[in-house]
């Protein structure tokens, strides 16, 4: 079945340094790939998505590309904030199955220290 | 309201008793969604509407979890004869309509303690 697999963590990071959180997935046919964000005493946000291959969802400085080849969907972002201290799940949605029910991936808890 | 609303935010209750679970989604959203965290198993799906077809039940763990949508709107998720395993939150999401690009919005969950 499709599945998503994320870096473990947790990741801790001085501020302003260079972010990277691997996700790779499994699924038949063409699924659209998600980053959600839960902060501290918060809900899921959506952070960005990319629907199709070799698309880029960016938001908030965070960036993510589409890649098939790899059946990749690494997060990243140049500069963090200790105020980016949360957990960033990865996610897909199945488009063949069109309910846009979501499968996450275990979760990766990032820390900024200032 | 702005957002997807659940209620209560927590509770807690002895194993075997029944517990009912609500969720209000965002206004005009027709999709509603179903969700579970638990420390084992991550982010589970449970179950899905869509406007009146009927639900998708295919990520409700046992017989004992149950969930309507009455009117089109709210959801209310039943989990009876509860068991120490079914501690979690659980968190609901609502999108415009069903599809695979279309974002979910989520409440911020309700934490179950089964003691």
């Amino acid at each position: 079945g499709d599945s998503v697999t994320q870096m473990e963590g947790p990741v801790t990071l001085s501020e302003e340094a260079f972010l990277t959180i691997n996700c790779t997935y499994t699924a038949t046919g063409y699924p659209s790939l998600f980053w959600y964000v839960q902060y501290p005493g918060e809900g899921l946000q959506l952070l960005l998505k990319a629907t199709k291959a070799d698309d880029k969802g960016s938001n908030k400085g965070f960036e993510a590309t589409y890649r098939k080849e790899t059946t990749s969907f690494h997060l990243e972002k140049g500069s963090v904030q200790v105020s980016d201290s949360a957990v960033y799940f990865c996610a897909l949605c199945h488009g063949s199955s069109n309910t846009g029910k979501l499968i996450f991936g275990q979760g990766t808890t990032l820390q900024v220290k200032p | 309201g702005a957002g997807v609303s659940q209620s209560p935010s927590n509770k807690v209750t002895e194993k075997g008793k029944d517990v009912e679970l609500r969720c209000d989604p965002i206004s005009g959203h027709t999709a509603l969604y179903w969700y579970r965290q638990s420390l084992g198993q991550g982010l589970e799906f449970l179950i899905y509407f869509q406007g009146n077809s009927a639900p998708d039940k295919s990520g409700l763990p046992s017989d004992r979890f149950s969930a309507e949508r009455t009117g089109g709107s709210v959801s209310t998720l039943t989990i009876q004869r509860t068991q120490q395993e079914d501690s979690a939150v659980y968190l609901c999401a609502s999108s415009l309509h069903q599809g695979g690009g279309q974002p979910q919005h989520f409440g911020d969950g309700t934490r179950l303690s089964i003691l």
